[in-house]
C-alpha cells in the first residue's frame, strides 16, 4: 500500500518571498509522483510530475520538485511567489505497475500575503 | 482542445431526488475516476473505470452507481440523494504515466 503525507495544512506567505511545501510518500515499489493545484471552486490541474530520470523536476508557473528517494520527499518549491499562486497544493503517488491508482495527500493551503 | 467536462458544476436538489453526474473526455483515456472531496479535506476516489464495461468501486464506500458504456463517458448516478451526499465530484482521466486530466467538479448540495 502507498501513502502520502503532507506535512503542513496551511503556509502563509509573503509576496515575492520563496516557498516550500513538504509532501513525504511511503511505498513498497517504486513510484510515479506528482504535484496538483486547485484553484477556488474548480478541478485539479497538473503541475509537475516525476516518473524517472533527472530527480529536479520542473513544473508550470515557476515550481520545482525534488524527488529524494532515501528520504522519500518530493517538496515543491518556488523561489519567488504570486498573489495568483495562493491556492491548495496536492501531492500524489501512484505505482509505475498495474493499474496506477493514485493516492492523494490531505493538501497544503498556500495563502500568498500582499 | 482535447479536455473533460463536467456538468452541471454546481446542483442543488430535495432528499430523494434522482441525479446523474455528468463527465465526457475528449482525449480517448482508456482509464476514469471519481472522487468525492468535502470542504479542506482530501479526495476519496469512489469509482473508477479501465475501459469500456469496466467499473470498480474505489476506496471509499458511496451509495451511488456508475457506467462506462462509450469511452468518452463515465455519468455518475445517486438513486435517491440525501444530505450526506453535499460535496464536491471530480472527475479524472488518465492515459499511463502522465497523472490525471481533472473536470472542474460538480459542487452538489441536497436539502
Amino acid at each position: 500500500a502507498q501513502s502520502v503525507t503532507q506535512l503542513d495544512s496551511q503556509v502563509p506567505v509573503f509576496e515575492e518571498a520563496p516557498v516550500e511545501l513538504r509532501c513525504n510518500y511511503s511505498s513498497s515499489v517504486s513510484v510515479y509522483l506528482f504535484w496538483y493545484v486547485q484553484y477556488p471552486n474548480q478541478g485539479l490541474q497538473l503541475l509537475l510530475k516525476y516518473l524517472s530520470g533527472s530527480t529536479l523536476v520542473k513544473g508550470i508557473n515557476g515550481f520545482e520538485a525534488e524527488f529524494n528517494k532515501s528520504q522519500t520527499s518530493f517538496h515543491l518549491r518556488k523561489p519567488s511567489v504570486h498573489i495568483s499562486d495562493t491556492a491548495e497544493y496536492f501531492c500524489a503517488v501512484s505505482d509505475p505497475e498495474g493499474y496506477q491508482k493514485v493516492t492523494f495527500g490531505t493538501g497544503t493551503k498556500l495563502q500568498v500575503i500582499p | 482542445e482535447a479536455d473533460i467536462y463536467q456538468t452541471p458544476r454546481y446542483l442543488v436538489i430535495g432528499t430523494g431526488k434522482k441525479i446523474t453526474l455528468e463527465c465526457s473526455q475528449t482525449m480517448g483515456h482508456d482509464k476514469m475516476y471519481w472522487y468525492q472531496q468535502d470542504p479542506g479535506m482530501e479526495l476519496h476516489l469512489i469509482h473508477y473505470s479501465y475501459g469500456v464495461n469496466s467499473t470498480e468501486k474505489g476506496d471509499l464506500s458511496s451509495e451511488s452507481t456508475v457506467s462506462r458504456i462509450r469511452t468518452e463517458h463515465f455519468p455518475l448516478t445517486l438513486e435517491s440523494a440525501r444530505p450526506s451526499h453535499t460535496s464536491q465530484y471530480l472527475c479524472a482521466s488518465s492515459e499511463y504515466g502522465n497523472g490525471y486530466t481533472f473536470g472542474s467538479g460538480t459542487r452538489l448540495t441536497v436539502v
